[in-house]
């Protein structure tokens, strides 16, 4: 039974190509965010959704778009992907409320060539 | 510039010794979390703190709060090879842009 999945696990491409992640979470969970952790493993937050609205958009080209279809899932498109957004990119879910856990998917590393 | 900065930054020690990994910040917390990850996978929720001078202990890990909200230590006694991964705290400031910010990571190695 996981709790928060992501797909795929691993995903190779070439430079100007257009990728999308999957992340699903079965907690019953209100929040969904992606993070992007660089080779450094420093988390940095990009998005969040609450009920399926955005309500956090950092800093990230517009080449990254969000989708969140239900609140259960939010998925992230990159377009004309670059070398640069080689990581390792994470799905994570909580409850709002005081102290915000967050549930954490396996991750999705990303390779550009 | 990285609003909550983790020390050690590496940590390779024996088996047995005890060793304590700190997160300091400038901003005060409503709440801080500690995560440990291991190689491939996501980080996972160890712990939540938030009344400031909070102690709270998981079996041979022991977290406190500061009491300005401000920092965090985890300290693990008697360590194992098992304890090993990348340990994140990671937080909720008050006020800021930013709201919810990890910290810069410790990466311990337990040798047996």
């Amino acid at each position: 039974d996981t709790a928060v999945s992501q797909t795929p696990k691993y995903l190779v491409t070439q430079m100007g190509n257009d990728k999308s992640i999957k992340c699903e979470q079965n907690l019953g969970h209100d929040t969904m965010y992606w993070y992007k952790q660089d080779s450094k493993k420093f988390l940095k937050i990009m998005f969040s959704y609450n009920n399926k609205e955005l309500i956090i958009n950092e800093t990230v080209p517009n080449r990254f778009s969000p989708k969140s279809p239900d609140k259960a899932h939010l998925n992230l498109h990159i377009n004309s992907l670059e070398l640069g957004d080689s990581a390792v990119y994470f799905c994570a879910s909580s409850l709002p409320g005081q102290g915000i856990e967050q549930y954490f998917g396996p991750g999705t590393r990303l390779t550009v060539t | 510039t990285q609003l909550l900065e983790q020390s050690p930054q590496f940590l390779s020690i024996q088996e047995g010794e005890n060793l304590t990994v700190y997160c300091n910040s400038s901003s005060v917390f409503s709440s801080l979390q500690w995560y440990r990850q291991e190689p491939g996978e996501g980080p996972v929720l160890l712990v939540t703190v938030v009344t400031g001078g909070e102690v709270k202990k998981l079996k041979r890990l022991t977290f406190q709060f500061g009491d300005a909200r401000k920092d965090s230590s985890l300290h693990i006694t008697a360590a194992q090879p098992g304890d090993t991964g990348l340990y994140l705290c990671a937080g909720e400031r008050t006020s800021g842009t930013y709201k919810y910010i990890f910290g810069t990571g410790t990466r311990l190695k337990v040798l047996a």
